[in-house]
This record gives C-alpha cells, structure tokens and sequence, in this order.
C-alpha cells in the first residue's frame, strides 16, 4: 500500500465550479499537510500548508484534514481556467527522520 | 534572480555522455534536495543536502552523483545513463530539513532530461 494516494484525474470542470481535490494516506504520524500547484512545464509552487486537523482558507481555496479518517482536501471555490493544473498533496511527519511524501498529483482542467 | 533557479532547463544526452545540472537557491536556505518526476509516478526523492552535508541517499544509482559545494548550490552530475532516466529532475530547498516542523520546500522550473 502506497503512503499516500491520489487519484491522478483528469478532472475536467466548467468554469465556476466547485472543485473537490483528495488524498488518503496510510501513515498516522503525519502531522504537516501541504498542497503544491504545479503548471505545465513548471516546479510545483506551494498553495497552502496545515498542520494537524482542520482548515484553513486562503481566498478561493480551503484546505481540510481529518486525521481520524486519514484523509485530506483541497476545495478551490469559483474554478478558474487559470486553475488548470496538476495539484499533489504532500505530508510529513514530526520526527526527526520526517521526509515529505508527495501524493501522485491530480490533473484539473476548469473549461471557460 | 529569485527564489530557486535550474539549469538548463531542457537537456537531451547519449548514454555515454557526462552532463551536469546545476541548481541554486537565492532564499537563505540550508537544505536542498533533488527530486525526479517520472510521468504518472509520485515525486521520487533522490538526494538532500542539510547545511552542505548530505543527509539523504534515496538508495540512488551511482550514474547520478550529488555535489553541493555550499548552501546555496547543488550539481548533478549525470554519467552513463539510460533511457528509463528520462524524466523532469527538480530541485528544491527548505530551512533546513532537520525534520522538526514543516520543512516548507520551494522547486525551481526543474531540467527536462531526455536520454537517447
């Protein structure tokens, strides 16, 4: 069993949509969960980071954990075409042998 | 130059030829690492640097060989390699990878690397 799963999409949407991104992970000494956004041709850029359970919001962007269930989110409110990318979730744990393990990532697509 | 830049950005090589990447990260940074990203494969990682001493060897062939002579720089030196190396080779850099707390890491563009 993989760390982390991620469903790789593609995940098409029209425009305005609600998108709902997700990982399971396995491992629950994962305290630290980021999500990178990586464009076409690009490194991936770092969207936002959460530590422990709950949210957190960023503008059009919400983060969630629920470490009971192991699983987390990211929702982006009114989807942009300028949101089409690949997003990989990523986490670690607190120990000092703690590496960030990255999801697979997860191609959207917002159709204008 | 901002945040952490890489070149080249695109690379085509032999399997017998010697190339290097270079990588260098302008935001006060003490750890770096090399990631490969292989289409429809989670992000691989293959070396990290902490205050310029390794710390991580991700069970890497020996083709690949890490070189970072200070904080701010980090090589791969590239020999022999095969076709199944192709992939985007990123790099990347965090406070310092001690493993306490976030340890928020920053990519640069990555080099495109194709091995014929």
């Amino acid at each position: 069993q993989k760390e982390v799963e991620q469903d790789p999409g593609p995940l098409s949407v029209p425009e305005g949509a609600i998108v709902s991104l997700n990982c399971t992970y396995s491992n629950s000494a994962f305290q630290y969960f980021m999500w990178y956004r990586q464009y076409s041709r690009k490194g991936p850029e770092l969207l936002m980071y959460t530590y422990s359970s709950g949210n957190k919001e960023d503008g059009r962007f919400t983060a969630q954990v629920d470490k009971s269930s192991k699983y987390i989110s990211l929702f982006i409110r009114d989807s942009q075409p300028s949101d089409s990318a690949t997003y990989l979730c990523a986490m670690k744990s607190s120990g000092n042998t703690g590496k960030l393990i990255f999801g697979q990532g997860t191609t959207l697509q917002v159709k204008p | 130059e901002t945040g952490v830049t890489q070149t080249p950005r695109h690379l085509v090589m032999g399997m017998t030829n010697k190339k290097s990447l270079k990588c260098e990260q302008h935001l006060g940074h003490n750890a770096m690492y090399w990631y490969k990203q292989s289409a429809k494969k989670p992000l691989e990682l293959m070396f990290v640097y902490n205050f310029k001493e390794q710390t991580e060897n991700n069970s890497v062939p020996s083709r690949f060989s890490p070189e970072c002579p200070n904080s701010s720089h980090l090589f791969l030196h590239l020999h022999t390699l095969q076709p199944e190396d192709s992939a985007l080779y990123l790099c990347a850099s965090s406070q310092d990878s001690s493993g306490r707390g976030p340890d928020t890491q920053y990519f640069g563009p990555g080099t495109r690397l194709t091995v014929l």
